[in-house]
């Protein structure tokens, strides 16, 4: 079965400072892509940073960044330089080539206290 | 480029009565796929159409269903509502070749069941 775990339900983070958020993953495929997506008050979910699983280097995306860890089946984001505007919920993702599918997990809910 | 749209954004329903959501997708995308979004539940799949066809499917009651048009619009209809159908339900397109695997989503339908 394919499942993506998000252990962090809530997280807060000051402003400007650095937060990690956590994701597993469980898939038996060899090939597929990772993501992160942003949901804001707004409801509009926004694509923050994908990751392909055959590429070791970990994306980054501005001050958005992953640790992506195939062995351990791990796929964390690091957010630097905290914003306001990064409030949000946050969801894992991931799609398998085969299946042509997308799997998320439960999201975890971020505050950037100012 | 229009984004993805949906409609309504709210909806308030009794039980037992039956709802139609709508989602146009981006102009060129061809794939149109909606997920139920519940707190602590996440995104959960409901089903993806590719081409007025239905290509996945996810575990979903046969209450739940959809169609998608030659322009590509898409409709998700539920019947005999049920409180716990009370959820967030997106809709996603999605383009071919290289952003295969990138999900734009629309800013989905409140859907409260009572």
């Amino acid at each position: 079965a394919q499942t993506v775990t998000q252990s962090q339900p809530e997280m807060s983070v000051q402003e400007a400072e650095t937060v990690t958020l956590s994701c597993t993953y469980d898939t038996s495929e060899s090939n597929y892509y990772l993501f992160w997506y942003k949901q804001p008050p707004s409801r509009q979910m926004i694509l923050v940073i994908r990751q392909e699983a055959y590429k070791q280097q970990n994306a980054t995306e501005n001050r958005f960044s992953v640790n992506f860890q195939k062995a351990a089946k791990s796929f964390s984001l690091k957010i630097s330089d905290s914003q306001l505007g990064d409030t949000a919920m946050y969801f894992c993702a991931f799609m398998t080539i085969t299946g042509n599918q997308f799997y998320f997990g439960t999201g975890t809910s971020l505050t950037v206290i100012p | 480029k229009a984004g993805v749209t949906q409609t309504p954004r709210y909806l308030i329903k009794t039980r037992g009565q039956q709802v139609t959501l709508s989602c146009s997708p981006i102009s060129g995308h061809r794939s149109v796929s909606w997920y139920q979004q519940t707190p602590g539940q996440g995104l959960q799949f409901l089903f993806e159409y590719f081409s007025e066809t239905q290509r996945n499917k996810g575990n979903f009651p046969g209450r739940f269903s959809g169609r998608q048009f030659s322009n590509s619009r898409s409709e998700m209809n539920v019947s005999t509502l049920e409180l716990g159908d009370s959820a967030l339900y997106l809709c996603a397109s999605r383009g071919e070749g290289s952003t295969n695997e990138k999900l734009f989503f629309g800013s989905g339908t409140q859907l409260s069941v009572l």
